[in-house]
């Protein structure tokens, strides 16, 4: 069984680009969330998705959107760049949108904006 | 709104020592909750969990306990070893689905 997969594993971009990050959810979840970890902090929710629709969405500008596939997988993007969104970007995949539903993290991709 | 308070860390311990991270929580109603741990290098990984009052998650020889009187969920493990150090999240599970974490506490173990 594979388990949730991210890509790309790091990422540098500029003030004001844009960027799209991937994942893979574990074979059988429909649920993707995705999770914003800055340095020596704890994750904190962007949105989550559930059979491609977006169910849920923390405290985000609408600059943070996403995207979820007919095969679960899941993107982030972030329009507009800014030094504040340099963080780690986590993504996780459960059987369902309840938080009782244990959620299965990937490794993360490092995001920094110069 | 809903949140969770865990201690500061770093914590140090002596290989053997008796670990106690704390953790409390304000929410409406009677979320789950959970202890996450985040080993160097690695992603999350949830360590125990526990849905209602009273109930208690163990794993791996840590426990805690879901208190609804003093909105705790303390973790807890009689003897750590080295390859317990990592960052430990306490977290709560929101309405919308989601997971409202703590600030983290950084666990290291000396031998």
């Amino acid at each position: 069984e594979t388990g949730v997969t991210q890509s790309p594993t790091h990422l540098i971009k500029t003030r004001g680009q844009q960027v799209t990050l991937r994942c893979s959810s574990q074979s059988g979840h429909n649920t993707v969330s995705w999770y914003q970890q800055a340095l020596g902090q704890g994750p904190q929710f962007i949105f989550q998705y559930y059979r491609e629709e977006e169910n849920g969405r923390g405290n985000f500008p609408p600059r943070f959107s996403g995207l979820q596939f007919p095969n679960y997988s899941s993107e982030l993007n972030v329009n507009a760049l800014e030094l504040d969104d340099s963080a780690l970007y986590l993504c996780a995949s459960s059987e369902g949108f309840s938080s009782y539903n244990e959620q299965f993290f990937g490794p993360g991709t490092r995001l920094t904006v110069l | 709104g809903d949140s969770v308070t865990q201690m500061e860390g770093p914590v140090t311990l002596s290989e053997e020592a008796f670990l106690t991270i704390n953790c409390t929580y304000t929410a409406t109603g009677y979320p789950s909750l959970f202890w996450y741990v985040q080993y160097p290098g690695e992603g999350l990984q949830l360590l125990l969990k526990a849905t209602k009052a009273d109930d208690k998650g163990s794993n791996k020889g840590f426990e805690a306990t879901y208190r609804k009187e003093t909105t705790s969920f303390h973790l807890e493990k009689g003897s750590v070893q080295v390859s317990d150090s990592a960052v430990y999240f306490c977290a709560l599970g929101g309405s919308q689905g989601n997971l409202i974490f703590g600030k983290g506490t950084k666990l290291s173990v000396k031998p």
